[in-house]
C-alpha cells in the first residue's frame, strides 16, 4: 500500500541553522505530496504541497522539491527561528474513488533553541 | 468562516462508556475525514464521508461509527470505549475533486480510563 516514510525526531536546531527533513513515499499511482505542521496544541496546517513530479512548494521560508526518480519530498528552511518549533508530517493523497484521503508519515517534532 | 470545529476539547471516558465527538465545517466541502493521532504513528484514517448520505471506513475503523446526513457535520461515535482508544482525534475536509488542501479541526483529546 501507499506509505510515507519521514526522520524520527526530535530535531534540535539553534536559531538561524539550516533545516532539512528527510521525507521518501511509496505510492501505486502519481500522488500530490503536502508538508503540514502542528502547533503545540493546535490541529493541522497546511505549510506547502506540490501536485507534479519537480514542482517546488514554498511557504514562509520552506521548500521542498518534488522528485519522482527517487520518490522525495524533503522540507528544507536556510534560516530557522524559535517560532518554527513544532511537528512536521509529510504526506501524499491519491486521487481515488474514495475522495481525497491523505496518508501521513510519523511526524518529525522540531526544536529551535536560541 | 469558522472552518472546521470540533467539539468538546478535552473528554475523560470509563471504559464500556458511549460518546459522539462533534465535527462541522462551514466551506461546503463535500470530503469530511476523521483521523486519529497517536505518539509514533502519525495520523490514521478512521472513517471519511465523499458526501451526505456517504461513509466509508479508512484504517482503523474498528470501535467506531459515522454518518453524514448534512454536507455540514460529521460525528463520530464510540459505541463502548476501551482504553486503546485513548488518543487525539481530528476531524478534516475538503472538496472531493482534486488534490487540494485539507483542513483540520483544533482536536478532540480523548482519555479512557
Amino acid at each position: 500500500g501507499d506509505s510515507v516514510t519521514q526522520m524520527e525526531g526530535p530535531v534540535t536546531l539553534s536559531e538561524e541553522a539550516f533545516l532539512t527533513i528527510n521525507c521518501t513515499y511509496t505510492a501505486t499511482g502519481y500522488p500530490s505530496l503536502f508538508w503540514y505542521v502542528q502547533y503545540p496544541g493546535e490541529g493541522l496546517q497546511l505549510l506547502l504541497k506540490a501536485t507534479k513530479a519537480d514542482d517546488k512548494g514554498s511557504n514562509k521560508g520552506f521548500e521542498a522539491t518534488y522528485r519522482k526518480e527517487t520518490t522525495s519530498f524533503h522540507l528544507e528552511k536556510g534560516s530557522v527561528q524559535v517560532s518554527d518549533s513544532a511537528v512536521y508530517f509529510c504526506a501524499l493523497t491519491l486521487i481515488t474513488g474514495g475522495g481525497n484521503k491523505l496518508t501521513f508519515g510519523t511526524g518529525t517534532q522540531l526544536k529551535v533553541e536560541l | 468562516n469558522a472552518g472546521v470545529t470540533q467539539t468538546p476539547k478535552f473528554q475523560v471516558l470509563k471504559t464500556g462508556q458511549s460518546m459522539t465527538l462533534q465535527c462541522a465545517q462551514d466551506m461546503n466541502h463535500e470530503y469530511m475525514s476523521w483521523y486519529r493521532q497517536d505518539p509514533g504513528m502519525g495520523l490514521r484514517l478512521i472513517h471519511y464521508s465523499v458526501g451526505a448520505g456517504i461513509t466509508d471506513q479508512g484504517e482503523v475503523p474498528n470501535g467506531y461509527n459515522v454518518s453524514r446526513s448534512t454536507t455540514e457535520d460529521f460525528p463520530l461515535r464510540l459505541l463502548s470505549a476501551a482504553p486503546s482508544q485513548t488518543s487525539v482525534y481530528f476531524c478534516a475536509s475538503s472538496y472531493a475533486r482534486g488534490r487540494g488542501e485539507q483542513f483540520f479541526g483544533p482536536g478532540t483529546r480523548l482519555t479512557v480510563l
